[in-house]
């Protein structure tokens, strides 16, 4: 049973650039949440779809945004890239929204590296 | 706003010794209390959870405690052996309980 995969694994984009990052959940979740992990920090909500909608937002611009796929797969894209940006980006699924109501598998991430 | 405070931030113990890492939490809604492993290149991996309504729970050399009371809660980890060595982090779920509020991390070596 494939966990949760994540693409690429490693990218380097200069400031101003645009990235997409890509998802694939579990098998049998319909659930997608991303989160970035700055170096020697914990991972911070950055949102949540479901049933391809944006269900909830952390304290992120707008320069984030997201999609989700019919297929439970989602999208994490970032215009307007800042130095700050530089961080492992982690997706993580689960079979419903409420994270106390059944365990969030993370994947291991997309490192992006802005110069 | 919500916020997760950990320690110690990095932590040594020998083989066979206990390691005991605690957290504090600031929003009395929260009702969900993970704790994660990160190995040096993977992914956060759920390695134990406790929920409001229990005080405290086992699973092999791992334990938690919660102190709803005073918002805090404990990861203890008895007979460390080295493949105990990783990042752990705790957590607790926002006042919509879909999102997990983390802290900055606890570094654990264990040498033997």
């Amino acid at each position: 049973d494939a966990g949760v995969t994540q693409s690429p694994t490693h990218l380097i984009k200069t400031r101003g650039q645009q990235v997409t990052l890509r998802c694939s959940p579990k098998s049998g979740h319909d659930t997608v949440s991303w989160y970035q992990q700055a170096l020697g920090q914990g991972p911070q909500f950055i949102f949540q779809y479901y049933e391809e909608e944006e269900r909830q937002r952390g304290n992120f611009p707008d320069r984030f945004s997201g999609h989700q796929f019919p297929n439970y797969s989602s999208e994490l894209n970032v215009n307007a890239l800042l130095l700050g940006d530089s961080a492992l980006y982690l997706c993580a699924s689960s079979l419903v929204g409420q994270v106390g109501a059944g365990e969030l598998f993370f994947g291991e991430g997309s490192r992006l590296t802005v110069l | 706003g919500e916020n997760v405070e950990q320690h110690p931030s990095t932590l040594s113990v020998q083989e066979g010794d206990s390691a005991v890492i605690k957290c504090t939490y600031s929003d009395s809604a929260s009702n969900y209390f993970p704790w994660y492993k990160q190995e040096l290149g993977k992914g956060p991996q759920l390695i134990i959870d406790i929920r409001s309504n229990v005080g405290e729970k086992k699973d092999q050399r791992i334990a938690v405690t919660l102190n709803k009371t005073a918002k805090h809660f404990s990861l203890h980890i008895t007979e460390t052996q080295p493949e105990d060595s990783a990042v752990y982090f705790c957590a607790a779920d926002d006042q919509a309980g879909t999102a997990l509020i983390f802290g900055k991390g606890t570094t654990l070596s264990v040498s033997s």
